[in-house]
């Protein structure tokens, strides 16, 4: 089966400017997941859809983050305008759902705020 | 708070070496237990799993891990290491919410298997 796919691959921009993310999961999955990770820590999950809503955004800085995930397939994130402390991987990742389902991610995109 | 702990920055074993990341975890019930595997540039890879049964676990490219509930422990184990296991290892808890589950990981353990 194909794998969750991302992109850009990385991306530099400079603080303050607005930057957005891509996520197509694995077919079928009806859970997904944005994480962020922070070079020398664990993901960090920013949100979770289920299909097309929000189950858990607790953990979003909804000031200048955003997430969507129109028809309960295809996500982006986008971070308006961006900080310096911005700067990590963002994963994207689904899974069918269910408490014992593993999570397959994509291969991350790489954000350097400057 | 429910959450997991690798107690180690960073594991060195020569090849061919039994190898232990370690993992603790602190969440109320049972627990649902994964572990991941992270190479360069890339997304996480998922390499075995605890959800109830027998307290050894195997899973991918010869990987187990041990559950011990009495010192609430879920240490990953490799009987002999090869230089590719050399990546970032993440330790992570299910925890079961209102609307779901969501994963919780671990600060993660860097894999050293030196030749």
């Amino acid at each position: 089966e194909a794998g969750v796919a991302q992109s850009p691959r990385y991306k530099i921009i400079e603080k303050r400017q607005s930057v957005a993310f891509w996520c197509n999961p694995i077919s079928g999955h009806a859970t997904l997941y944005w994480y962020q990770q922070i070079l020398g820590q664990g993901p960090k999950l920013l949100i979770q859809f289920q299909n097309n809503g929000v189950v858990d955004d607790s953990q979003l800085p909804k000031d200048r983050f955003s997430a969507e995930r129109l028809k309960g397939v295809d996500s982006t994130l986008k971070i308006q305008p961006a900080k310096l402390e911005d700067s990590a991987v963002y994963l994207c990742a689904s899974s069918l759902g269910g408490s014992n389902s593993p999570l397959h991610f994509g291969n991350g995109t790489r954000l350097t705020v400057t | 708070a429910q959450s997991v702990a690798q107690p180690e920055d960073q594991v060195n074993v020569a090849e061919g070496n039994p190898l232990t990341v370690k993992c603790t975890y602190s969440v109320s019930g049972n627990p649902y237990l994964f572990w991941y595997v992270q190479y360069p540039n890339r997304g996480l890879q998922f390499l075995l799993k605890y959800i109830t049964g027998d307290n050894l676990v195997k899973g991918s490219y010869g990987f187990e891990a041990e559950f011990n509930k009495s010192q609430t422990s879920f240490h990953l184990k490799k009987p002999s290491a090869l230089v590719s296991d050399s990546a970032l290892y993440f330790c992570a808890v299910r925890l079961l919410m209102e609307y779901g589950n969501k994963l919780v990981f671990g600060a993660g353990t860097i894999l050293r298997v030196k030749s």
